[in-house]
């Protein structure tokens, strides 16, 4: 099946420090996904990506999908305490509902 | 406005008891998903239902699970009889159409199998 690797797996940063993560697939996805986990809560779509080379920002968050169709990367500009959570990726592939997840990236961000 | 509903949001219960797990979608919704999450394994789709039919159950673990979505505002996931690998957290989402839109996710049923 398809796999996704999710990078870094945890960070630890400064506030007012820009944040990198990607994710790179086994196999051709037509939609990437970015959504953010809060403690107790259940993942909130932040960017949604359907074509390879789209480049989408949402406020600090910019995203862009891959032009082999195989990763995507999302960063955050200027963390604030508030981006604190678990971020994941998702990709589509073939069917048009079956999402498969990343394993997430847990950011932390120190006043 | 409601979004998904979850409940209960914490169960804990002992090895070989029943558990179900209880959804109501948003309004409007016609797909329903459900997730489980774990450290291990991240996130994985275990059932989708379109119109309250079950499209794609392939990601159902085993015998032991089950799920119904006798009508368009209520689904149910059940596990019976539960096991302590099955201590998870369970997510409910919903969307518009076939699936491919946005999917909405509750806030989750922490389930504890001790």
């Amino acid at each position: 099946g398809q796999q996704l690797n999710q990078s870094p797996q945890s960070m630890f940063i400064q506030e007012g420090e820009d944040v990198s993560m990607n994710c790179t697939s086994s196999s051709i996805f037509n939609t990437w996904l970015w959504y953010k986990q809060d403690p107790g809560e259940g993942p909130v779509l932040l960017i949604a990506l359907y074509k390879a080379g789209e480049l989408t920002s949402n406020g600090r968050l910019t995203a862009q999908f891959g032009i082999t169709r195989k990763d995507s990367f999302l960063n955050i500009s200027a963390s604030i305490p508030s981006d604190v959570g678990i971020y994941f990726c998702a990709g589509r592939g073939g069917s048009n509902y079956k999402l498969t997840f990343g394993k997430g990236t847990l950011l932390t961000v120190n006043p | 406005d409601a979004g998904v509903i979850q409940s209960p949001r914490h169960e804990v219960t002992e090895m070989g008891q029943e558990v179900t797990l209880r959804c109501k979608p948003i309004s409007g919704h016609n797909s329903l998903f459900w997730y489980r999450q774990t450290m291990m394994r991240g996130l994985e789709l275990l059932i989708y239902f379109n119109n309250n039919v079950p499209i794609d159950d392939s990601g159902m673990p085993e015998d032991r699970f089950s799920a119904k979505m006798p009508n368009a505002s209520f689904s149910t996931l059940k596990i019976q009889p539960s096991e302590p690998r099955d201590s998870a957290v369970y997510f409910c989402a919903t969307t518009l159409g076939s699936g491919s839109n946005e999917q909405f996710f509750g806030p989750g049923t922490r389930l504890t199998v001790l």
